[in-house]
């Protein structure tokens, strides 16, 4: 089975902050990557698929990218609705498996 | 625009079987567009995937609840299901219903249901 490895699991910023969350495959995932957004008591959102896609309607200071077995998810310019816990997820071999999460909390 | 929305108990007894619906809006479970799936998630930790199923029929599960899982399809409902059995308080958790579009793998899932809570006690 895949494992995927998400860090930091917790991170402190400051509004405006450039923030960056990484994610390891155990393998070769190519670009079968994708983020999520979740709020208290909501449901995930895709924020990026593919690696580097961008879900529509996602703002752009969201942003993806790697391949292989190291990803990167960015937050170009934190806003306070950002605030959140981020999964990575992969679905290589017609399987899903999430990161830990990394719960994002403003300084 | 595809919506999902849970249905089910919200308790069940230790070793009974768990069962839940989701109940599709606005397209069709038959499309060959979509894989449908099922997410859990325990109070206050991560997310786990459950299993997928395709309009085809076809499954795929977590191995390490494949034992224990069923999930199926109800096109004269434009519904599927999720059937875990031998429940127990380690299966305690908010169940999202999830589908993603069917491009190249199981791909993103870009829509979810709002989550039901599921707590498994006598």
């Amino acid at each position: 089975d895949i494992q995927m490895t998400q860090s930091p699991s917790s991170l402190s910023a400051s509004v405006g902050d450039r923030v960056t969350i990484t994610c390891q495959a155990s393998q070769d995932i190519s670009n079968y990557l994708n983020w999520y957004q979740q709020k208290p008591g909501k449901a995930p959102k895709l924020l990026i698929y593919d690696a580097s896609n961008l879900e529509t309607g996602v703002p752009s200071r969201f942003s993806g990218s790697g391949s292989g077995t190291d990803f990167t998810f960015t937050i170009s310019s934190l806003q306070p609705e950002d605030i959140a816990t981020y999964y990575c997820q992969q679905y290589d071999n017609l399987m899903y498996t999430f990161g830990q999460g990394t719960k994002l909390e403003i300084k | 625009q595809l919506q999902l929305q849970e249905s089910g108990p919200g308790l069940v007894k230790p070793s009974e079987t768990l069962s839940l619906t989701c109940t599709v809006s606005g397209g069709s479970i038959s499309s060959s567009s979509y894989y449908w799936g099922w997410i859990r998630q325990p109070p206050g930790k991560g997310l786990e995937w459950i299993g997928s199923i395709y309009y085809s029929g076809s499954t795929y599960y977590n191995p390490s609840l494949k034992s224990r899982v069923t999930i199926s399809v109800d096109t004269s409902k434009n519904q599927f299901s999720l059937k875990l059995s031998s429940v127990t308080a380690a299966d305690t958790a908010v169940y999202y219903c999830a589908s993603s579009i069917a491009v190249a793998g199981l791909g993103g899932l870009g829509i979810w249901g709002q989550g039901t809570m599921v707590t498994v006690s006598s």
